[in-house]
């Protein structure tokens, strides 16, 4: 069975910290992964795309990395900021799942100022 | 960049009521558009895959004649919650895909709304 999961389900950090964001997956054949931020209430921002081909991605002070042969993904958010606080996403295209996203359970973030 | 609008973003009724939200690609055609449930503290699960001209796709446990799905044109799909009940309560979201037919796989992102949180009364 395909599935996501993200540990810890939060995180607190001082700002200014550097962020890690863990992202574990079942199954190595994946089309792509992609990394969303959702506020309270609010709907998905996409982040970032890994393509299965890559090994990372980076945007700004967002950088994910994805290593399939151990079924792992990492966001790092560096120098992280107050705005950073939200819920952290992660979502795996499984080949097996077809036209599926299949996500995590998302790790609830807090950076305090 | 592209924009997937939702509304309405908050509803309250009472039971028995019929709902309908509606999801929009404001700026690109999508052939394509899915609908997910969310319950809070949760992740977000697939209930449909909503198809232009088409039926829809219903994911194995979600009631296709309690959840109605149609997407009558290129950048527009509905959702009909009929004869809500308080346990239909929760957060709805859709999502679309850029572009012809989907595949995945694609350097394409979904692009999500910003939900309808559905409170049954």
């Amino acid at each position: 069975k395909q599935e996501v999961t993200q540990i810890p389900a939060a995180l607190s950090v001082p700002e200014g910290e550097n962020l890690v964001l863990n992202c574990s997956f079942t199954d190595s054949a994946i089309y792509n992964l992609q990394w969303f931020r959702q506020d309270p209430g609010k709907g998905l921002t996409s982040l970032l795309l890994i393509q299965s081909s890559q090994r990372e991605q980076t945007s700004g002070r967002l950088n994910a990395s994805l290593d399939k042969s151990s079924g792992r993904s990492t966001l790092y958010i560096a120098a992280s900021q107050p705005g950073d606080s939200a819920t952290y996403l992660c979502a795996a295209y499984f080949k097996a799942a077809g036209n599926k996203l299949t996500f995590g359970g998302g790790t609830r973030v807090l950076v305090k100022p | 960049g592209a924009v997937v609008s939702q509304h309405p973003s908050r509803v309250i009724c009472k039971s028995g009521t019929s709902v309908k939200i509606e999801c929009r690609s404001l700026d690109f055609q999508a052939t394509t558009m899915f609908w997910y449930r969310q319950f809070p503290k949760q992740s977000l699960m697939l209930m449909a895959t909503s198809n232009e001209g088409s039926k829809a796709t219903y994911e194995q446990g979600v009631e296709k004649d309690k959840f109605l799905i149609n997407h009558a044109s290129l950048t527009l799909s509905t959702l009909t919650v009929t004869s809500a009940h308080p346990e239909d309560s929760s957060f709805y979201i859709c999502s679309a895909f850029p572009g012809g037919s989907y595949r995945a796989g694609g350097n394409q992102p979904q692009h999500f709304g910003d939900g309808t949180r559905l409170s049954i009364l």
